[in-house]
């Protein structure tokens, strides 16, 4: 199985400022036949499903607000927040479709400072 | 938009069969390019895929559950279900269905249902 690591655990951002949360893959998820990272970002409100935020490591998924980014290819990745809303307060995680099982990264859950 | 609904016992007893029920609305099961998914996620804890099931009947497993877990489909009631057999506590969790999408050799979990709390427990 493909082992997804998320960097840090938690963090607390002032409102209005940025955050960074990063994924790690235990292997390339660089899709070589098109040159896409099957590496997608998920944010899961408290008592909510997750919702999808990005796929292909920086795309953005309709309707997501674009202060959401993802950058990375191969086995690193970043998901940024470039300036926190309250109602981005949420467990994010990061998920490989490269290779079955689809593996998630333990998540890593924004605070307000 | 579609939607997708978990359905099923809250409460299995230990070495007993877990069974849901994932009911699809606002489009139809049968749909190319989907396949139909259960994750799973225990109390405070994080996310992971059970396996998925394309409406043809084609299945991948997770190899960790493989053994225990059986997923079929029902187009005529757009429905698709999961089995879990000899459950025990740390089968507890949060189940979700979600519809994956095929993009471009990708698989997208783009649409998700609330998620059904099954506990086993005597």
């Amino acid at each position: 199985d493909i082992v997804m690591t998320q960097s840090p655990d938690s963090l607390a951002v002032s409102l209005g400022e940025r955050a960074t949360i990063n994924c790690r893959s235990s292997q390339s998820v660089l899709y070589s036949s098109n040159n896409k990272n099957n590496l997608a970002w998920y944010q899961q409100r408290p008592g909510q499903p997750p919702k999808l935020l990005i796929y292909w490591a920086s795309t953005r998924e309709s309707g997501v607000p674009d202060r959401f980014s993802g950058s990375g290819s191969g086995t690193d990745f970043t998901l940024t927040i470039s300036s926190l809303q309250a109602e981005d307060v949420a467990v994010y995680y990061c998920q490989q479709c490269h290779n079955i099982p689809w593996t998630f990264g333990q998540g890593t859950k924004v605070e307000i400072k | 938009q579609v939607q997708l609904q978990e359905s099923g016992p809250g409460l299995v007893k230990p070495s007993q069969t877990l069974s849901l029920t994932c009911t699809v609305s606002g489009g139809s099961i049968s749909s190319r390019s989907y396949f139909w998914s259960w994750i799973r996620q225990p109390a405070g804890k994080g996310l992971e895929w059970i396996g998925r099931i394309e409406t043809g009947g084609r299945t991948n497993y997770n190899p960790s559950l493989k053994s225990r877990v059986t997923m079929s489909v029902d187009t005529s009631k757009n429905q698709f279900s999961l089995k879990l057999s000899s459950v025990t506590a740390a089968d507890t969790a949060v189940y979700f269905c979600a519809r994956e999408v095929v993009v471009a050799a990708s698989t997208l979990l783009g649409n998700w249902g609330q998620g059904t709390l099954v506990t086993v427990s005597s």
